[in-house]
């Protein structure tokens, strides 16, 4: 079965603390990966995105990596500041099958940046 | 670039009645467009998928009679519900993909209640 796993499914850090999130996925065919924060009432905006021969993506503070021999995706955030609070969701994408990539969404981390 | 706005970003409607949600590609032509609802602490779940010119397809579970689907453009896409339910009462969230990149640009998402 096709799932994608997230852990912990909250966590409080206090502003200027880092912190990393967990993904594991059972997804076949794999294409990529990525990794989406959605703040509460919005839609979710692109993070990382990591194909199979990609280990690791940065974008800003956010860092991604990826094992795809283990299946495991991980997002640290470094010098974490309170509009980081949001859900983070991990996304594998499966296909491509029948002329586009069907997303795999992982149920979340809730993540909530403290002063 | 590769935006996707939806409207309305919120709307409560009454049992019974039909409510008409539309997702626009602002910069880019979206030859697939993907609608999705979430519950409230919930991940995006998929409901269709439709192509530019033809039918949606569903996925299993969703009422196709019920949720109808156009994407009469390569820019814009419909939703309504029809005889819509308290129990529909959700988040709508669509997304178009960028043709030939498999990248999904997500809008902000529609609140629907359902009084």
């Amino acid at each position: 079965k096709n799932q994608v796993e997230q852990s912990p499914q909250s966590l409080i850090i206090l502003e200027g603390k880092n912190c990393t999130l967990q993904c594991n996925y059972t997804v076949s065919p794999f294409s990529n990966l990525r990794w989406y924060k959605q703040d509460t009432g919005r839609g979710p905006v692109s993070l990382t995105i990591m194909t199979f021969s990609e280990n690791t993506k940065s974008n800003g503070r956010y860092t991604a990596t990826l094992d795809a021999d283990t299946k495991q995706s991980s997002l640290h955030i470094t010098a974490s500041q309170l509009s980081d609070s949001a859900s983070y969701i991990c996304v594998v994408s499966q296909g491509p099958a029948g002329g586009y990539n069907k997303l795999i969404f992982g149920a979340g981390t809730r993540l909530a940046v403290h002063p | 670039g590769a935006v996707v706005s939806q409207h309305p970003s919120w709307v409560i409607c009454k049992s019974g009645t039909s409510v008409k949600i539309e997702c626009r590609s602002l910069d880019f032509q979206a030859t697939t467009m993907f609608w999705y609802r979430q519950f409230p602490k919930q991940s995006l779940m998929l409901m269709a998928t439709s192509n530019e010119g033809s039918k949606a397809t569903y996925e299993q579970g969703v009422e196709k009679d019920k949720f109808l689907i156009n994407h009469a453009s390569l820019t814009l896409s419909t939703l309504t519900v029809t005889s819509a339910h308290p129990e529909d009462s959700s988040f709508y969230i669509c997304s178009g993909e960028l043709a030939g990149s498999y990248e999904q640009y997500f809008g902000p998402g529609t609140r629907l209640t359902v009084t």
